[in-house]
């Protein structure tokens, strides 16, 4: 079954440090895999998904994420952290066929910035 | 440009009370359409999903039901809230057919069952 694992429940890091939320995949398929954002009492946002091609794929804010077959990753990174940063982040792996799909959500990391 | 609207954005309700949680979709037709909820310390759970008219799927066993009465639109209902059934909900939609379409989500309801 396809599902996914992020390590870490709260992340802190400085303002301006590096941004690193893990996220590991297990699937016997090629997996679909995708980080969103949540803003407290918001809902969530998509900042960049991995399909086919190119393994290291850009998103919104200046976050970027890594493929890695042989490791079953899909970590997350920033270079530097602002305090707008902090918030809720889930990494999700799609399931299902042309038609209809679904996200299948890990369990979330919460990012914490501090000055 | 396409846009997802949820309301109410929060909601407290006594237990035994009815629920009704609304979600429209502008500027697409024919999107699959979902709701989740998200407990305290439970992460995401998918409760229901469509991929048409009257089409409802749900994931698990509960106190709610779905519907959706027209193509863009999207209910969630109880006839009797359990305290259990507190917590964020959330509305999203995809393209239809089109392999891997990202989510989109609304800005969700908070649910406090008293």
């Amino acid at each position: 079954a396809q599902s996914v694992t992020q390590l870490g429940s709260h992340v802190s890091v400085s303002e301006g440090a590096l941004v690193l939320l893990r996220c590991n995949y297990s699937s016997s398929v090629p997996p679909y895999l995708f980080w969103y954002v949540q803003y407290p009492n918001q809902g969530l946002q998509l900042l960049l998904k991995y399909t086919t091609g190119a393994t290291l794929v850009k998103g919104i804010n200046g976050f970027e994420a890594e493929f890695k077959k042989s490791e079953t990753s899909f970590h997350l990174t920033k270079p530097s952290a602002h305090m707008s940063d902090a918030a809720e982040y889930f990494c999700a792996v799609m399931k299902g066929n042309t038609g209809f799909q679904k996200l299948v959500f890990g369990t979330g990391t919460r990012l914490l910035v501090s000055p | 440009s396409q846009t997802i609207h949820q309301w109410p954005a929060t909601l407290v309700q006594p237990v035994g009370s009815p629920l009704s949680l609304e979600c429209t979709v502008e500027g697409t037709s024919n999107p699959n359409l979902y709701w989740y909820r998200q407990a305290a310390g439970r992460g995401l759970q998918l409760l229901f999903y469509s991929v048409g008219i009257g089409q409802i799927s749900s994931e698990v066993p509960q106190n709610l039901s779905a519907s959706r009465p027209q193509d863009r639109q999207f209910i969630l209902s109880s006839k009797k809230l359990l305290l259990s059934d507190s917590g964020f909900y959330l509305c999203a939609w995809s393209v239809r057919d089109r392999d891997y379409s990202p989510l989109h989500f609304g800005n969700g309801t908070r649910l406090t069952v008293t």
